[in-house]
């Protein structure tokens, strides 16, 4: 079955710096990848996904990178704000099935 | 909208105890989703209902019992549990296309406490 990685487990940035959370995944077959956000308390909340057919995807602050060869895909959170404070997880989706990366715990110091 | 709703939003049991969690989407998605999530963790997929019908089981414990008696709503009925069984469940809905791979939506959860 699909085997996500996902680094770091945690990470703490200067609020205004960026934040980089990297994952790995090893089933070729898999061609969808979101990013959850979830906060303490609440359910995971989408907040970008991308597609094979596509390399990279932005939404304002947010983007992520896929790379299929190597399979790998990375979230990149730019002018990062106490908000962003939260746990992320990549994902990667066979038919039917999300698999989890481990998450990744963000700290925004102010 | 993309709204999921579960209910109850906590839940307190004994082992001897029988319970239900629920769950609610009006996106229109045809497959529903049970996950258990314990603290500091990714959540783990236990039940994916397809269509209304029992579609992956992932080798859960039969003192879990989903049933989706709507396109809409999903159930959960708990029994007999264990203390290791305490966690934040969750329910998510997704529509069903493209293979499957398709965007969940999560609801904001359960956090069961078995004791």
């Amino acid at each position: 079955g699909e085997n996500v990685e996902q680094h770091p487990s945690t990470l703490s940035v200067q609020e205004g710096d960026s934040a980089v959370i990297k994952c790995t995944y090893s089933d070729s077959a898999s061609n969808y990848f979101p990013w959850y956000k979830q906060e303490l308390g609440k359910g995971p909340q989408l907040i970008i996904d991308i597609r094979s057919n596509v390399g990279e995807k932005k939404d304002q602050r947010i983007a992520v990178t896929l790379n299929k060869t190597a399979k790998h895909f990375s979230l990149h959170i730019t002018e990062t704000q106490p908000e962003d404070s939260a746990v992320y997880f990549c994902a990667a989706s066979g038919a039917e099935k999300l698999t989890f990366g481990t998450g990744t715990r963000l700290t925004i110091i102010p | 909208d993309t709204e999921v709703t579960q209910t109850p939003k906590h839940l307190v049991m004994g082992m001897t105890n029988k319970k239900s969690l629920k769950c609610e989407q009006h996106m229109g998605h045809r497959a529903m989703y049970w996950y258990k999530q314990k603290a500091k963790k990714p959540p783990e997929l236990m039940f994916v209902y397809s269509y209304e019908k029992l579609s992956i089981n992932e080798s859960v414990p039969s003192r879990f019992s989903p049933e989706c008696p709507n396109s809409s709503l999903l159930n959960l009925h708990l029994h007999a549990l264990q203390p290791e069984d305490s966690a934040l469940y969750l329910c998510a809905s997704s529509r069903l296309e493209r293979g499957g791979q398709e965007t969940q939506y999560f609801g904001p959860g359960t956090r069961l406490l078995v004791l």
